[in-house]
């Protein structure tokens, strides 16, 4: 029982160069959302989605894109990295249904961008 | 204005006495979520508990329990018994809208409190 996984779990990069961080759950949960966590800021929505092919922004959208092809998969990309990006990435899921069910979330990827 | 609000940066417990850990929230909705996630120095976030705001009782999960009083909108997490395991950062998140469909993917987290159990 995998759950939400996270890949990679470290990664450095240099200012400008782009990459992709991958999610994927197996629960078949319509909901995916990104997180990023930075020091004394607690978690901050980057985008989620409800469900294959729709996607939204959340709080801090600028500068990473996502898309949702398939219900397992919810991919962040970003375009140019900057070092204002350096910060710990949390892919979450969760059931199509309103109200407890919990978010589950990846163990998260460490990005340094120098 | 901050949603979610957790004003104790840190704290220090005697191992086995009882903890709260304090969260304040703000929202118009009346239909609303209220969870606890546990984040240990390994990195995940575990969920520990929520709290509906149309729930009449306060959620218990084993030692974890939710004060909840609507009215000051604040939902303090308690637990008993503490254990050195529990030394952790500790988050308040609300999930709001819950009448939408829309809703359930976005949570809102506050800044978190970091427990520190003393043997």
């Amino acid at each position: 029982n995998a759950g939400v996984t996270q890949t990679p779990k470290f990664q450095v990069l240099k200012t400008g160069q782009s990459m992709t961080l991958q999610c994927a759950q197996d629960m078949n949960h319509e909901y995916m959302s990104w997180y990023r966590q930075d020091p004394g800021m607690g978690l901050r929505l980057i985008h989620y989605s409800v469900g294959a092919g729709i996607t939204d922004q959340g709080e801090v959208p600028n500068g990473y894109n996502v898309s949702r092809s398939t219900t397992e998969d919810f991919p962040l990309r970003l375009l140019s990295a900057a070092p204002s990006q350096t910060s710990v990435y949390f892919c979450a899921s969760s059931y199509s249904s309103r109200g407890q069910q919990p978010q589950h979330f990846g163990d998260g990827t460490r990005l340094s961008i120098l | 204005a901050q949603k979610i609000t957790q004003t104790q940066p840190g704290m220090f417990v005697q191992e086995k006495e009882a903890v709260t850990l304090d969260c304040t929230y703000d929202t118009s909705d009346q239909s609303y979520g209220l969870f606890w996630y546990k984040q240990p120095s390994s990195g995940e976030m575990i969920f520990l508990i929520y709290q509906g705001s149309y729930d009449e009782q306060n959620a218990t999960e084993g030692r974890y329990s939710l004060n909840f009083q609507k009215a000051r909108k604040s939902a303090n997490l308690v637990i008993s018994a503490s254990q050195l395991g529990d030394s952790a950062m500790y988050f308040c998140a609300m999930r709001e809208d819950l009448s939408s469909n829309f809703g359930n993917e976005k949570l809102t987290f506050g800044t978190g409190t970091r427990l520190t159990i003393i043997p």
